[in-house]
C-alpha cells in the first residue's frame, strides 16, 4: 500500500509569490491534515480537510489556504510568501476525521528567498 | 503557541540503555500519541493511547497515558542505534479538537 506523497519535495521561492503544494493520501483515507514544521515553533496544525470540507483550521493568516477534492488528494496554497514562511510542510492522512492515528507524508521543505 | 512540554529536550545515551522521557500539560487531554521523526522524513505514529492509566507497548517502547490526564511518558528499552530520532509527544484535548505537538526529545545513541 502506497504511503501518502507529497509534492514537490523541495522548493525554492521568492518574497512575494505563491505556492502551491500537493498531497496524495494513502488509498481510503478521506482526512488530510497540514502542518507546518520550523526550529523554532516545531510542528504546527494548518487545517484538516475530510470529504472537501474544512474541518479543522489552525492560527495562521488567511494567506494560507488550502482545498481537498473528491479523490481526497488535497493542495495548500500560499500566497504573498514572506521569509518566515521558510518551512517543512508536512501531510498527514487518517481514515477517519481528527485525526487520531495519522500518517505523515516526508514533506515539502519550502525556502523563500 | 505550544501547549505541551517535553523533558528532556535531548538525551545522549549508550546504546542498550533504557530511556524515559514525558509529556506535560497544563491542560486535560482525552489523546495521547506519540511519534519518532527521522532526519528527511514525516513522523511516524509509534503509540496512540485513549484512556487513563492506559500502558501500551510497541515492541521495545511503551507508553503511558498519565491517570490525571495532563501527562504521558514513553520508554524504550535497550536502546539501539536506529532509535536515534525525534520523538514528539501529541495530544488532543477533544474529539473535535486539532492534535497538538510538543517540541520534542531529540534521542542520540552512542554505539
Amino acid at each position: 500500500k502506497a504511503g501518502v506523497t507529497q509534492t514537490p519535495r523541495y522548493l525554492i521561492k521568492t518574497r512575494g509569490q505563491q505556492v502551491t503544494l500537493s498531497c496524495s493520501p494513502i488509498s481510503g483515507h478521506r482526512s488530510v491534515s497540514w502542518y507546518q514544521q520550523t526550529p523554532g515553533q516545531g510542528l504546527q496544525f494548518l487545517f484538516e480537510y475530510f470529504s472537501e470540507t474544512q474541518r479543522n483550521k489552525g492560527n495562521f493568516p488567511g494567506r494560507f489556504s488550502g482545498r481537498q477534492f473528491s479523490n481526497s488528494r488535497s493542495e495548500m496554497n500560499v500566497s504573498t510568501l514572506e521569509l518566515g514562511d521558510s518551512a517543512l510542510y508536512l501531510c498527514a492522512s487518517s481514515l477517519r476525521a481528527l485525526n487520531t492515528e495519522a500518517f505523515f507524508g516526508q514533506g515539502t521543505r519550502l525556502t523563500v528567498v | 503557541g505550544q501547549q505541551l512540554n517535553q523533558s528532556p529536550q535531548s538525551m545522549f545515551i549508550q546504546e542498550g540503555e533504557d530511556v524515559s522521557m514525558n509529556c506535560t500539560s497544563s491542560s486535560i487531554f482525552n489523546t495521547w500519541l506519540w511519534y519518532k521523526q527521522d532526519p528527511g522524513e514525516g513522523p511516524v505514529l509509534l503509540i496512540a493511547l485513549y484512556k487513563a492509566g492506559e500502558l501500551t507497548s510497541n515492541g521495545r517502547l511503551t507508553a503511558q497515558f498519565g491517570i490525571t490526564r495532563k501527562d504521558s511518558f514513553l520508554n524504550i528499552s535497550a536502546s539501539i542505534p536506529s532509535d536515534v530520532g525525534i520523538y514528539f509527544c501529541a495530544g488532543l484535548r477533544t474529539s473535535y479538537d486539532k492534535v497538538i505537538f510538543g517540541p520534542g526529545t531529540s534521542l542520540s545513541v552512542i554505539p
